[in-house]
């Protein structure tokens, strides 16, 4: 029981790339989020989604997309990358019943 | 805006209570407060929440004044690897949507001296 994998652990881009940065889940819970931290900072929602084929934008969207085909996958996706996206992008998911989050190792990535 | 104020570091000696502090002045009635921790660049880690009862669980213990204006966690025994950023963040119960996603501040570096 991996709970929640994330890949890759790291990552560099150049100006204008893309990538898609995965996350999966061996739990079958039904919310699954993404959230980025920027150096000394707490953590912000990017995106989220509460089931299958529904997803929806959290606090700081601009500059990405996400899908949710099916329960275990919620790939986000960086079509231009910019400088201003050099983060760690933590994934993570939530019970419908319950009340905690349970966060992946997190994806660390430079935009050169 | 900040929902809660949290120092910013703070020190504890190994083996000893380590007692964080956190303002939320304006909670409102349905918002819960809960406490994650994230150790070096990890991800976030729960450790519990509460309404406004006293809440203990294996990790640590939650005391929620009257009037719900502030809280305080308890580390009862910290150890080196009690280590980590402490966030407090205020919550209503979970209704599905936006509102689901956590509102994290800078937090308090907790530094366990051995």
């Amino acid at each position: 029981n991996a709970g929640v994998t994330q890949t890759p652990k790291f990552r560099i881009l150049k100006i204008g790339q893309s990538m898609t940065l995965q996350c999966t889940q061996d739990m079958n819970h039904n919310y699954m989020y993404w959230y980025r931290q920027d150096p000394g900072m707490g953590l912000k929602l990017i995106y989220y989604s509460v089931g299958a084929g529904i997803t929806d934008k959290g606090e700081v969207p601009n500059g990405y997309n996400v899908s949710r085909s099916t329960t275990e996958d919620f790939p986000l996706r960086l079509e231009l990358a910019a400088p201003s996206q050099t983060s760690v992008y933590f994934c993570a998911i939530r019970d419908s019943r319950g009340s905690e989050q349970f966060f992946g190792p997190g994806t660390r990535l430079t935009v050169l | 805006d900040a929902k809660t104020t949290q120092p910013p570091s703070m020190d504890c000696a190994e083996g000893r209570a380590a007692n964080l502090p956190c303002n939320h002045s304006t909670i409102s009635g349905n918002e819960y407060v809960y406490w994650y921790r994230q150790i070096h660049s990890q991800g976030p880690q729960y450790i519990i929440h509460g309404l406004k009862n006293n809440e203990t669980n294996e990790m640590a213990s939650l005391i929620i004044t009257e009037d719900r204006k502030s809280s305080t966690l308890i580390l009862p025994h910290a150890t080196l690897r009690d280590t980590a950023v402490y966030y407090c963040i205020v919550l209503a119960k979970y209704s599905g949507g936006g509102a689901d996603g956590l509102t994290f501040g800078k937090g308090t570096h907790l530094i366990i001296q051995p």
